[in-house]
């Protein structure tokens, strides 16, 4: 079976642009989080969904959106992009949105350079 | 905001000995994971301890947990050089978000 797939693996972006990530979880899976992991320290929550409704929010300004579409597949944007925003994005799927005691299969991300 | 704390940050030991590692949170939790990271790609898990439980074991993994001292260490035996990687223990309140420490960069030497 295929795990999570991220796309692109890399990119660089200029400031103020905008760009979007995308992520195909697990089959099967229907929950979907965002984490940002910038260089050196550890994942940080963006976004999670489940059942395509968001269920918890981090942190972030509101730059930051994502979606869920029907097949589960979810999406990541990030309008007027700074430089701080240059980090490695990694998607999560679980199997139980809302469940507790479940482990997140992670992709192997998406790092995105401003410049 | 970071849970947890993993400590050391750094640890280089040599083949075939046993790494340790730890990790302070300051909140109640369900449960904690710990990860592996591969040179700054995804996250692998590696065992899930819950709330109610002191101690696991996964192969050369031993996870224990103190929910007194808020604090939890990870014991890979017997390294190997494939077991380079960043360490990251991670803690969930709820079922919506884990909660990552730092990490701990492990070297092992061969």
């Amino acid at each position: 079976d295929a795990g999570v797939t991220q796309s692109p693996t890399h990119l660089i972006k200029t400031r103020g642009q905008h760009v979007t990530l995308r992520c195909s979880p697990i089959s099967g899976h229907k929950s979907v989080s965002w984490y940002q992991q910038v260089l050196g320290q550890g994942p940080q929550f963006i976004f999670q969904y489940y059942e395509k409704e968001e269920r918890g929010r981090g942190n972030f300004p509101d730059r930051f959106s994502a979606r869920q579409f029907p097949n589960y597949s979810s999406e990541l944007n990030v309008n007027a992009l700074l430089l701080g925003d240059s980090a490695l994005y990694l998607c999560a799927s679980s199997p139980i949105g809302a469940g507790e005691n479940t482990e997140a299969f992670f992709g192997q991300g998406t790092r995105l350079t401003v410049v | 905001s970071q849970q947890g704390e993993e400590d050391p940050q750094a640890l280089s030991i040599q083949e075939g000995e046993n790494a340790t590692m730890n990790c302070s949170y300051k909140t109640s939790i369900n449960n904690l994971q710990w990860y592996r990271q591969n040179s700054g790609r995804g996250l692998v898990h590696l065992i899930l301890i819950r709330s109610n439980e002191r101690e696991k074991h996964s192969g050369r993994l031993r996870v224990t947990l103190d929910t007194s001292k808020k604090s939890s260490s990870l014991l890979i035996t017997a390294s190997r050089a494939a077991d380079t990687a960043s360490y990251f223990c991670a803690t969930k309140r709820g079922a919506q978000k884990l909660v990552f420490g730092q990490g701990t960069r492990l070297t092992i030497n061969p």
